[in-house]
This record gives C-alpha cells, structure tokens and sequence, in this order.
C-alpha cells in the first residue's frame, strides 16, 4: 500500500486563489518531502519538513506536519498558471532512504 | 551547478530487447535512486545506490539490475523488456551529510518505450 496518499486528486482553481493539498502517510517517518512535476518530466523538490517540526515556509508555500495525525498539507498561496503541475508528497522511513509515493495531486491553475 | 542528468532523453525498444539507461548525479551526490513512473502505477522505487553498493530494491524482477561506478554515475539494465516496462525512468541523487540522508534531487528521466 501506498505510505503518501494525496487529497484531493485534482484541483482547480483561478489564478490568484490559495491551493491547499493535504497528504496522509502510515508509519513513522523521518521527514517529509513534497516536490512538483510538470507534464510526464522530472521532480522538483519544494520543501522538506522534518518530523520534529511543525511548519515551514518558503516563498508562497507553506507546509504543516501532523506526525499525531500521520498528515501534511502543503498551501500554495496567490497561485499562477506556472504552478500547474502534480504534487506529490514523499516520506523517509526510519529503516531506509528509498521515497515512496501517493498518486499526487493535479492542480490546474486557470489564469 | 549542475544538476542530475540522464541519458538518453529518449529510448525506444522491441520487446525481448535490452535497454540501458544512465544517470550522473549532482557533483559530491554518493546516493543514487531509480524510479519507475509508468502510466497509472504511479512512482515506484526500484533501485539505491550508495558508495558503489547496491542499499536497496524495490518490488521488481530480476531483470531490472544496475550499478553505481567510483565517480558514482549510475546505470539501470532492463533486459528481456515487456510492454510494461514502457515507462519514465527517473534517477535522483542524494548527498550523504553527517550520515544522515537529506533530500533527493531528481533528473529530467528517461522515457523507455517497448514496442
């Protein structure tokens, strides 16, 4: 079963709107990583949070951990046509250093 | 600085064949991961790398092999492809701080067609 499991699926919204993703996982995690893939290329890693914290920032995104709760969001805030993409949130075990994936998030940003 | 790169962008097969993809990973990355994203499966880990030594492996068959060489390049073997195996193949790297393992930086990916 997947350990990161995307909410919602799909996502759209008008440019200017704030976009939130939320992410559950299952087991105990080191940290917790989200990262961007446009169109069938490559990752890009947005923000990383470890299990000892609760928030980070950067730029127009800001993350929260819920290790009680096993979940994460992710908010994009004033949001553009460049933010359309996937998003998908990964975890790092305590046993091991392989990522595992949900099924992400497709966001479409309409401008 | 440069980042992951791979190689071929492109890849295209018969089934039986074998395809060889590559990945260098950013300069003083040791760790190297693979990836399969194959259309509506998802990311699936397949293959880690550390140090010229094989960590870990995903739930995949034996004809998925690779290697790590000393300047920590990497390859990624698919012998006797199958149709399924038509695929994006993604490399990350990772450095190794302090012991502890950080955040993966992932390459553009190599997309394998099996025909």
């Amino acid at each position: 079963s997947q350990q990161g499991e995307e909410d919602p699926q799909a996502l759209s919204i008008q440019e200017g709107e704030n976009a939130t993703m939320n992410c559950s996982y299952k087991t105990s995690i080191n940290n917790l990583q989200w990262y961007r893939q446009n169109s069938g290329r490559g990752l890009v890693h947005l923000i990383l949070i470890r299990s000892n914290e609760r928030e980070k920032h950067s730029g127009r995104l800001r993350v929260t951990l819920d290790t009680s709760k096993k979940s994460s969001s992710l908010l994009i805030t004033a949001s553009r046509a460049a933010d359309t993409a996937s998003y998908f949130c990964t975890t790092v075990g305590n046993a091991g250093n392989m990522l595992t994936f949900g099924g992400g998030t497709r966001l479409m940003v309409k401008p | 600085e440069a980042g992951v790169t791979q190689s071929p962008t492109h890849l295209i097969k018969t089934r039986g064949q074998q395809a060889t993809l590559r990945c260098s990973p950013i300069s003083g990355h040791t760790s190297v991961y693979w990836y399969q994203q194959a259309l509506g499966l998802g990311l699936q880990f397949l293959l880690w790398y550390d140090e010229g030594e094989e960590r870990n492996r995903g739930n995949f068959p034996p004809r998925f092999s690779g290697r790590q060489f000393p300047n920590y390049s990497s390859e990624l073997n698919v012998n006797a492809l199958e149709l399924e195996d038509s695929a994006l193949y993604l490399c990350a790297s990772s450095p190794r701080t302090g012991g502890r393992y950080n955040e993966q930086f992932f390459g553009p990916g190599t997309r394998l067609t099996v025909l």
